[in-house]
């Protein structure tokens, strides 16, 4: 059964302090790889998509990588504003409809 | 990317009315999706909107309670039927454009029901 689980579910860092958050997932076959960060109340943001083993993608403070088991999202000096919480998704490569399996998220909270 | 707009953002109804969300997307895009998220939860795939057919529902999600229309390649609606308070959550809309696998989601509706 394809499955996503996402670690830890909630991290509570200091300004600056970085740290990663871990995407494990099990798929027989991977279309692509999605990180989103979503605020209270308000619909997910895309911030990445990864497509193969090895691949890294950057975008301010936030850094994605992707393995064949898992995916790490990089956050380096992270601020107050980086507090959200942040979701991955997986898309099977069998699945043609475009159906995503989400993880729970992990709450990031960013104190001053 | 898609710029996706949802209205209403926010409603508070009764048990037993019917609520349609309306999703409209600034370009034409051929896959169009339904999404519940529940309180504390993560989201969960309601049903892929057709243009021109019937919409495909996942498994534990039924057209009499949650039917979708999809008149064109730009807008959907989705109708929640006969409230009740189980049904309180965000509802989202997203679309994959043409060009890739990456799926872009609406700001949401949050539906409150008593």
């Amino acid at each position: 059964e394809d499955q996503v689980t996402q670690s830890p579910e909630a991290l509570r860092l200091q300004e600056g302090e970085s740290s990663s958050l871990n995407c494990s997932y099990t798929v027989s076959g991977l279309r692509g790889l999605f990180w989103y960060r979503q605020d209270p109340g308000k619909g997910p943001e895309f911030l990445f998509t990864l497509y193969s083993a090895g691949e890294e993608k950057e975008k301010e403070r936030l850094k994605a990588t992707l393995t064949k088991k898992e995916s790490f999202l990089h956050i380096t000096a992270p601020k107050p504003e980086d507090s959200a919480t942040y979701l991955c998704a997986v898309h099977p490569l069998y699945n043609q409809g475009g159906k995503l399996i989400f993880g729970q998220g992990t709450e990031l909270s960013v104190k001053p | 990317s898609a710029v996706i707009s949802q209205k209403p953002s926010r409603d508070i109804c009764q048990r037993g009315t019917s609520l349609t969300i309306q999703c409209q997307v600034d370009s034409q895009v051929t896959m169009m999706f339904w999404y519940r998220q529940q309180p504390g939860q993560s989201l969960t795939l309601i049903a892929t909107a057709n243009q021109g057919s019937e919409a495909t529902y996942e498994s534990g999600f039924v057209i009499d309670k949650f039917p979708i229309s999809r008149p064109n390649l730009t807008f959907s609606t989705l109708t929640v039927s006969n409230m009740s308070p189980e049904d309180s959550s965000i509802y989202l809309c997203s679309v994959e454009p043409p060009e890739g696998v990456t799926q872009y989601f609406g700001p949401g509706t949050r539906l409150t029901v008593l």
